[in-house]
């Protein structure tokens, strides 16, 4: 089946840093990626879709420059997380999809901003 | 919110029993699918349904789809103790370039 993976798994940094996280698809073609943010016992929130080679599109309430998104071929997309503060900490998930319309999702990252 | 619900929030059966969580939503779909979560990992994907089917079924898994009622719901037989997880229902609805829209969840717990 669809394999995507995410890196790091988790990641511990100070506030004010800034923090990438990588999702990749292992054996398909990603024309869409999906980042999502999950907190504790909560359900998935989708934070941006972006497409390879065009512009990630947020969703309503998503700070465009304090989440960078980078989509720079059909297999990689990246999140930024820039000048992380405590209250960024979270569960951050990627998905991908290819030509069907299942949503493939990595691992996930735990992000922890002391 | 287009956010769906999904009752039960929480669920706690047997091993061998049947579980039965049902999910609804607001908007018109293409299609909606239900994931697995295992307590802070990624989503494992269970099954898809399209908007113009209303049952589908995948090993022990059943899942009927009503678009008059905007309603779903998924159907595990002979639960096992390996199923305890959280159980996502997700919408990709009409119009939305296949952004997908999560339920509330359902907690499942599977005892022996």
């Amino acid at each position: 089946g669809a394999v995507v993976s995410q890196h790091p798994s988790w990641v511990i940094c100070k506030s004010g840093t800034s923090v990438k996280i990588e999702c990749r698809s292992l054996d398909f073609q990603a024309t869409t990626m999906f980042w999502y943010r999950q907190f504790p016992k909560q359900s998935l929130m989708l934070m941006a879709t972006s497409n390879e080679g065009s512009k990630a599109t947020y969703e309503q309430g998503v700070e465009k420059d304090k989440f960078l998104i980078n989509h720079a071929s059909l297999t990689l997309s990246t999140l930024t997380v820039t000048s992380a503060h405590p209250e960024d900490s979270s569960f951050y998930i990627c998905s991908a999809k290819g030509f069907t319309d299942t949503q493939y999702f990595g691992p996930g990252t735990r992000l922890t901003v002391l | 919110s287009q956010q769906g619900e999904e009752d039960p929030q929480a669920l706690s059966i047997q091993e061998g029993e049947n579980a039965t969580m049902n999910c609804s939503y607001k908007t018109s779909i293409n299609n909606l699918q239900w994931y697995r979560q295992n307590s802070g990992r990624g989503l494992v994907h269970l099954i898809l349904i399209r908007s113009n089917e209303r049952e589908k079924h995948s090993g022990r898994l059943r899942v009927t789809l009503d678009t008059s009622k905007k309603s779903s719901s998924l159907l595990i037989t002979a639960s096992r103790a390996a199923d305890t997880a959280s159980y996502f229902c997700a919408t990709d609805a009409t119009g939305t370039a296949s952004k997908l829209t999560f339920g509330t969840g359902t907690r499942l717990q599977v005892t022996l």
